[in-house]
Order: structure tokens, then C-alpha cells, then sequence
């Protein structure tokens, strides 16, 4: 368990809403990572995040953005949902510091989207 | 573009049996990690193991083993002894080591253990 939580864990909303999901890690790892899983596709990066307010953009961020205020949370919102990003979303954690372990990436359980 | 193909969709053997699942991956570069995830139908992702390319020896957890094949870039999961809690997708993937670590998942291979 590396200290990872999601929320919401599941939301069904309409097209056209905000939605903001929020990854929330426990153990002040450096680098956060959001993806998104579809049948066919494997996992897939949507942002990434190398530290506090310092993001970048993965495969497939548009219609995504991302914020990292504080160490501990990286959010990522839709600004205007589309049926397109229904999916299950991941979050992902790495940087353990120097040696074994740096580059290995722990999971959140996942947060599924509907939208409708 | 760098890839990681998985040809085996689904794959289904009989409890104790030994699998192995495939994986070949693309990249120019000469510095990177592979992993093997694994996710139940619990849908967590799990890190079942992970080889550094820079390594000739084959890494091991258990009843897990890859077959780590550089110049051919593949990068095959054997299972031993199955059991019935093996039963979940598994991902292959790989990340270059540079900055911060962006993993490239193939598609996966999902597993079935019968009894």
C-alpha cells in the first residue's frame, strides 16, 4: 500500500459539466501521474506532475487539465465532460528517492466516469 | 514512437500449470525499465515485477519470472504453479529513464485460471 487515495471512486454525471477528480498520496513522493484506461488502449498518460505547480502533458490530455498546488494532491478536471471521457481513471505515484524504487509506479484503485 | 505489444489477448490454463504471457516492446533508447502489472478484477493495478535494462539477469519474484531478451526487445512473463488468484489482466510496460518516468502500457493479456 503506498499511500494513495482517490475520490471520488465512482460519478455518473451529463455532458457539458465540470468534473474534478483529486489523487491524494501520503508519503511526499515527487512525481504524480494521471491515466486513463479504455478496452483496446492499455493504460494511457493523460498529465503528469514533477512537483508542486509543475506539470506537463502526457499522450492524451485534451479536454484535460491538471493542478498541483501542495505535494500531497494532484487534481484533474474536465472542464466540459463528453461521452468520450468515460472511462476509468488512474493515478499514479513514483520517487521514493535515491536507489531502488525511484522509477517504479504505485497505483491508486482507480475512479470510474460515466458520462451521459 | 515508442510501443510495447502484447499478441496474446486472452489466455486461459488449468490451475498448477505454468504460463507465459508475451510482450515485445519498441524504443531507440538504450536506458529503461520494464514491469509486468497485474490487475484483478478488483481493477487495482499491481506491480508484479520489474527488470532494469542495464541487467543480463533475469529478474524473479516467487512464482514470477520474466525472460528478459534485450536485442530482441521482448520481455516474456512465466508464471509457475498457477493459482486461481493469478487469474487478472496483465500489462506490460516500460518507462525510459529520463526525468519523470512515463510509463507505456501494451494492451493486455487477460488471464484465466481454472480449476
Amino acid at each position: 500500500d503506498a499511500g494513495i487515495t482517490q475520490s471520488p471512486r465512482h460519478k455518473v454525471t451529463e455532458t457539458g459539466t465540470p468534473v474534478t477528480l483529486r489523487c491524494h498520496q501520503t508519503e511526499n513522493h515527487r512525481y504524480m501521474y494521471w491515466y486513463r484506461q479504455d478496452p483496446g488502449h492499455g493504460l494511457r498518460l493523460i498529465h503528469y506532475s514533477y512537483g508542486v505547480k509543475d506539470t506537463d502533458k502526457g499522450e492524451v490530455s485534451d479536454g484535460y487539465s491538471v493542478s498541483r498546488s501542495k505535494t500531497e494532491d494532484f487534481l484533474l478536471t474536465l472542464e466540459s465532460a463528453t461521452s468520450s471521457q468515460t472511462s476509468v481513471y488512474f493515478c499514479a505515484i513514483s520517487g521514493f528517492g535515491g536507489g531502488i524504487g525511484t522509477d517504479t509506479q504505485y497505483f491508486g484503485p482507480g475512479t470510474r466516469l460515466t458520462v451521459l | 514512437a515508442q510501443t510495447v505489444t502484447q499478441s496474446q489477448p486472452e489466455m486461459s490454463v488449468q490451475e498448477a500449470e505454468t504460463v507465459t504471457l508475451s510482450c515485445t516492446y519498441d524504443t531507440s533508447e538504450n536506458n529503461y525499465y520494464l514491469f509486468w502489472y497485474k490487475q484483478p478484477p478488483s481493477r487495482q493495478m499491481i506491480l508484479v515485477i520489474r527488470q532494469e535494462a542495464y541487467k543480463q539477469q533475469n529478474a524473479t519474484e516467487n512464482r514470477f519470472s520474466v525472460n528478459f531478451q534485450k536485442a530482441a526487445k521482448s520481455f516474456s512473463l512465466k508464471i509457475s504453479d498457477s493459482q486461481l488468484g493469478d487469474t487478472a489482466m496483465y500489462f506490460c510496460a516500460f518507462i525510459i529513464i529520463q526525468g519523470a518516468q512515463k510509463l507505456v502500457f501494451g494492451q493486455g493479456t487477460r488471464l484465466t485460471i481454472n480449476p
